[in-house]
This record gives structure tokens, sequence and C-alpha cells, in this order.
């Protein structure tokens, strides 16, 4: 089956730690999407990618790093820059977008992130 | 800029009443709509989507919404609502080219379903 796979489905951290996040999809989709989820404040853009090797800021950027070496992996680094890390982040992907036609997002079941 | 309202952090319902979420966009554009439900830690899942064409959209579940430009609104409704129903609900807006295809989200709209 097709689909976005990420792990782990809960992560804790000691604050000041780096954590990375996987985010893989086998979907043959060109766009990935890392969001971020706070309860009441829907999801929020952190970084996006079109294409393999280039990526951009989303809206909340600021203490995450991502790559994007290959066309199925997006992984999101969290930051000990990230004042308030701790949420539920979720990976989405999509087919490149043609003209103004949008294709929906399809999301993988999500990474709880605990730092304390 | 785009954007979107989901007006109602919480509606409450009762089995089998009608379900009604609202949802208006903001868009310079002619706008792409998506309605997307999340049961509890899990992720998205597409209910139905607008694009062109019919303004009525039938999704999976039962859910339907009407695109109205005129209201800049894209409602999405359930005849009878079913106890399964209970989720956080999203609507959401394709964005600007300067974010490729990503989308703009609402707030969210949690629904509770009671017997």
């Amino acid at each position: 089956d097709g689909g976005i796979t990420q792990s782990p489905k809960y992560l804790f951290r000691k604050e000041g730690q780096n954590v990375t996040l996987s985010c893989e999809q086998n979907l043959n989709h060109d766009a990935m999407y890392w969001y971020r989820q706070d309860p009441g404040q829907g999801l929020r853009l952190i970084y996006y990618s079109q294409i393999v090797n280039d990526f951009q800021k989303g809206d909340i950027a600021e203490g995450y790093s991502v790559s994007r070496e290959k066309k199925e992996s997006f992984p999101l680094t969290v930051t000990s820059a990230q004042k308030n890390p701790t949420a539920f982040y979720l990976c989405a992907s999509t087919r490149a977008s043609r003209g103004r036609f949008y294709y929906e997002q399809y999301f993988g079941p999500g990474t709880r992130l605990t730092v304390t | 800029a785009q954007s979107v309202t989901q007006l109602g952090s919480h509606v409450s319902v009762s089995e089998r009443a009608l379900v009604l979420l609202r949802c208006n966009y903001s868009s310079s554009v002619p706008p792409y709509l998506f309605w997307y439900v999340q049961y509890p830690n899990q992720g998205l899942q597409l209910l139905l989507k607008y694009t062109t064409g019919a303004t009525l959209v039938k999704g999976i579940n039962g859910f339907e919404a009407e695109f109205k430009k005129s209201e800049t609104s894209f409602h999405l409704t359930k005849p009878s609502a079913h106890m399964s129903d209970a989720a956080e609900y999203f609507c959401a807006v394709s964005g600007l080219s300067q974010a490729g295809t990503a989308l703009i989200f609402g707030k969210g709209t949690t629904l509770s379903v009671s017997s």
C-alpha cells in the first residue's frame, strides 16, 4: 500500500537536545511538507519542498531545519533554538501542481514530540 | 493573502441530527477548497475537495459541501450524524504560488456527537 510513514509515533527529549523526525513516502510525490499542530491553532507550515535538493521556509521555520536528499524522504530536525518544541508534527505530500491545479495533500500519522 | 475562518471551535449534535460545520475563505484568485477530518492522535484524511465545476461536492462518509462564491463559503454538512463522526474537522484553501501547493488551514472545529 502506498502512503506516508512517520516515526516514531511518540518522542520524548530533554530541553537543549536536537531531535530528528522521520517522514517517508512511497507515493512518488514530488512535493512534501511539514506542519506543526497545536491545540486550537490548526496546522501551521514549517517547511516545504517541491523537488529534491530544494526546500523553502514556511510560516514558522525558526528553530527547525530540513533536508531533501531523496524524493521519498523529508526529515525534520527540531533544534534547541526552537523555544516551544512540544507539539504534534505532521508530514504531508502531494503531486506536483500543474499550473493552478492543486492536488490534495496526503498526510502521515504524525509524531507527538514532548520536550521537558 | 488567502485565509480560512472556521466559525465555531466546537459543535455538538445529537446522533441522527444534521451536522453543519461552517467555513469561510478569503482568496484573490479562484480557490481550491478542501475539508479534512482528524481522529485523535492521527493524521488528516481528506473528506472532499472543490476544484472547478459542480459547486455541490460529495465526499466520503456521507458528507457534502457547497461552494458559494458570493458568500465566500464552503460549509460542510451531513444529514444524519453518527457517533463515529466525532472528530476534528479542518477546512483548507489552496495557497499562493510562493508556497507551492501548500494549503492554508482553518483552526479546526471539534464535532461532538451524543446519543
